[in-house]
């Protein structure tokens, strides 16, 4: 059965530096796999998207992801964190075969010292 | 654009009473998912509509039942309210194909008392 798990339940990093978001996966068949981020009181905003064209992934607001099948990994990363980053991050994947549910991780809460 | 849209915004029910909760999709999208949030927890696949039926469910009792409309508008119903149904509920809009990114909606805040 497919599953996500993100790997740290809080992340602090100070504005500027770089931002790691950790996430492993499980999928019985060749994933389709976003990261996803809910501001306060907010549904999901989209980030990115990898659905097995190229590994490296860009999306919205700097960030961008690696698929790493050997690891089984598809961490989120941005060179430089702002403010605004503060918010719950969620790694989603959605096993092919038909299956149309997401699995969502338990999230990651970014917050953003000045 | 408009993009996913959920009504109400908030609501209160005490245990025992029935809700329905609406989403209309982004347009042009014609499949509707619908979740689960609890506090401090990540989102739970509630089920999925396609062309009016229910194409997939997750791990939720028979209290939980929607309905997909032609427009593709969507409700979600659930019966006999317990403590424990208090969550945000989120509706996510997509293309039918299953590698489509879903598009979600701000939620309607449900309290049971």
């Amino acid at each position: 059965a497919q599953s996500v798990t993100q790997l740290d339940s809080h992340v602090s990093v100070s504005e500027g530096t770089p931002v790691l978001l950790r996430c492993n996966y499980s999928s019985s068949y060749s994933p389709s796999l976003f990261w996803y981020v809910q501001h306060p009181n907010k549904g999901l905003q989209l980030l990115l998207k990898y659905t097995s064209a190229a590994t490296l992934v860009k999306g919205i607001n700097g960030f961008e992801a690696e698929f790493k099948k050997s690891e089984t990994s598809f961490h989120l990363t941005k060179p430089s964190a702002h403010m605004s980053d503060a918010a719950e991050y969620f790694c989603v994947v959605v096993d092919g075969g038909g299956t149309y549910k997401y699995i969502f991780g338990t999230g990651t809460r970014l917050k953003v010292l000045a | 654009d408009a993009g996913v849209t959920q009504s109400p915004t908030h609501l209160i029910k005490t245990r025992g009473q029935q809700v329905t909760l609406r989403c209309s999709p982004k347009s042009g999208h014609d499949t509707v998912s619908w979740y689960q949030q609890a506090l401090g927890q990540g989102p739970q696949f509630i089920f999925q509509y396609y062309e009016e039926e229910e194409r997939q469910r997750g791990n939720f009792p028979d209290r939980f039942s929607g309905h997909q409309f032609p427009n593709y508008s969507s409700e979600l119903n659930v019966n006999a309210l317990l403590l424990g149904d208090s969550a945000l509920y989120l509706c996510a809009s997509s293309l039918s194909h299953e590698n489509q990114p879903q598009h979600f909606g701000d939620g309607t805040r449900l309290s049971i008392l």
